[in-house]
């Protein structure tokens, strides 16, 4: 079953904060971060194991708790750069299940 | 080093048609995985291949198969096409088989048409 994404849309000025969530129905094990820029290949952002770790990747950073089932993106400070389709993997049952995704863009 | 390569980048079928799609992996990854992506249901998940053996099967009918060779190159075929085929496949590769899967790398995708 796919994990649940919100908010499908988002449109940011550049520089405002943006928080991608991603929620699943079923138990987690871990949870993986995709951004997809429109006509290339969706790049790696990182990857949470349960434990409730938070990771960063430059002003990305990442949450997950197991116990909800949920995992949440922030984006600080957005820039321009970070316009593209947010995904959130789940791993379960031996398959990476991804949500919908998640369209951001940051404008001027 | 070269990413990972797919093949054809872009073509169209008619309904009923057969296709054959071509992934090729970086130099040295031996999981191979394919993904179905349509503007409505995102990433979907096909099948993963390691060392020529389908370790992982997603929900898709029996038209849709595919392989790994010896190289670590992968096909996959979709025969009988339908309309509702029409979407972007996607191949990622990752240097080992592990769970969960580390960080794959995809590459830009074959965009089918079915008319």
């Amino acid at each position: 079953q796919q994990p649940v994404q919100s908010p499908q849309a988002v449109i940011l000025r550049e520089g405002e904060d943006a928080v991608i969530n991603c929620s699943s129905s079923k138990a987690l094990y871990s949870v993986h971060w995709y951004r997809q820029k429109h006509g290339e290949a969706p790049i790696f952002l990182m990857i949470l194991l349960k434990g409730g770790e938070q990771k960063g990747h430059d002003k990305i950073s990442a949450s997950f708790n197991e116990k909800k089932q949920q995992s949440s993106l922030y984006l600080t400070a957005s820039q321009l750069s970070y316009s593209g389709t947010y995904f959130c993997g789940t791993f379960g049952g031996n398959k990476l299940t991804f949500g919908t995704g998640t369209q951001l863009k940051v404008e001027l | 080093k070269a990413g990972v390569t797919q093949t054809p980048r872009y073509l169209i079928k008619t309904r009923g048609q057969q296709v054959t799609l071509s992934c090729s992996p970086i130099s040295g990854h031996r999981s191979v995985s394919w993904y179905q992506q349509t503007p409505g249901q995102g990433l979907q998940f096909l099948f993963e291949y390691f060392s020529e053996t389908q370790r992982n099967k997603g929900n898709f009918p029996g038209r849709f198969s595919g392989r790994q060779f010896s190289n670590s190159r992968s096909e996959m075929n979709v025969s009988t096409l339908e309309l509702g085929d029409s979407a972007l496949y996607l191949c990622a590769s990752s240097l080992v088989q592990t769970n969960p899967p580390g960080e794959l790398f995809f590459g830009e995708g074959s965009r089918l048409t079915v008319l």
